[in-house]
């Protein structure tokens, strides 16, 4: 069976530019969860969803971020404008049910980014 | 107070040697408890779930102690392939919410020949 998948696996670009992160999350997976890891603050959730409704979007760093799940397969993460600070590696879960807190989630490989 | 605390290490052990590594935790309603392990650029995966009663798989074995919120994992008998960086997790951030795992920055183990 497939994992969490996540595209790109790595992206440089420069300040300002937008940049979209992919994830697809394990078939029958009603939980998704978006982090940011990097070596000072560590794993950090972003925001997670439900049934493709965001449940708590506390952790995303300000208005420059946004996240999308327009099915149940397939969610977005967008930085734009980016800045160097976002450097970091994003990575995407899925949780098989709906108090997801009692489950394994499973990490997808992470695409590490780096904004010039 | 950050909400996951563990030593960063690096724990640097012999083949063989056995291990302990802690964490504690801030919120008292976190109901569920984890240890992932991450090894080098790689995605965190579970190894064990953390229950009251304590629980074992092989050589590992999770304690945990909710009146000092604390969790431990102990490795024994130490392989090189247990080189990794081990995530304390603790569940349920926000009020009812147990939908979300809170991660600790993570213990570093470096076993050697």
């Amino acid at each position: 069976d497939a994992g969490v998948i996540q595209s790109p696996r790595h992206e440089v670009t420069e300040m300002g530019q937008e940049v979209t992160l992919r994830c697809k999350p394990i078939s029958g997976h009603n939980s998704l969860f978006w982090y940011r890891q990097t070596m000072m603050r560590g794993l950090e959730l972003l925001i997670y969803f439900n049934n493709n409704v965001p449940i708590d979007d506390s952790g995303m760093p300000e208005d420059r971020f946004s996240a999308k799940m327009p099915n149940a397969s397939f969610s977005t993460l967008k930085i734009q404008p980016s800045e160097p600070r976002d450097s970091a590696v994003y990575f995407c879960a899925s949780s098989p049910a709906d108090s997801s807190a009692y489950n394994e989630q499973f990490f997808g490989p992470g695409t590490r980014l780096t904004v010039l | 107070r950050k909400e996951v605390e563990q030593d960063p290490g690096p724990f640097n052990v012999p083949e063989g040697a056995t291990v302990a590594f802690n964490c504690t935790y801030s919120n008292s309603a976190s109901q569920s408890f984890f240890w992932y392990r991450q090894d080098c650029r790689k995605e965190p995966k579970l190894l064990m779930s953390v229950y009251s009663s304590g629980n074992e798989d092989g050589r590992f074995t999770a304690q945990l102690n909710r009146a000092s919120q604390y969790i431990s994992l102990l490795i024994r008998d130490s392989k090189l392939s247990d080189s990794a960086t081990y995530l304390c997790v603790a569940s349920g951030r926000y009020g009812g919410s147990q939908g979300n795992l809170i991660f600790g920055k993570g213990t570093k183990l470096s076993v050697k020949p």
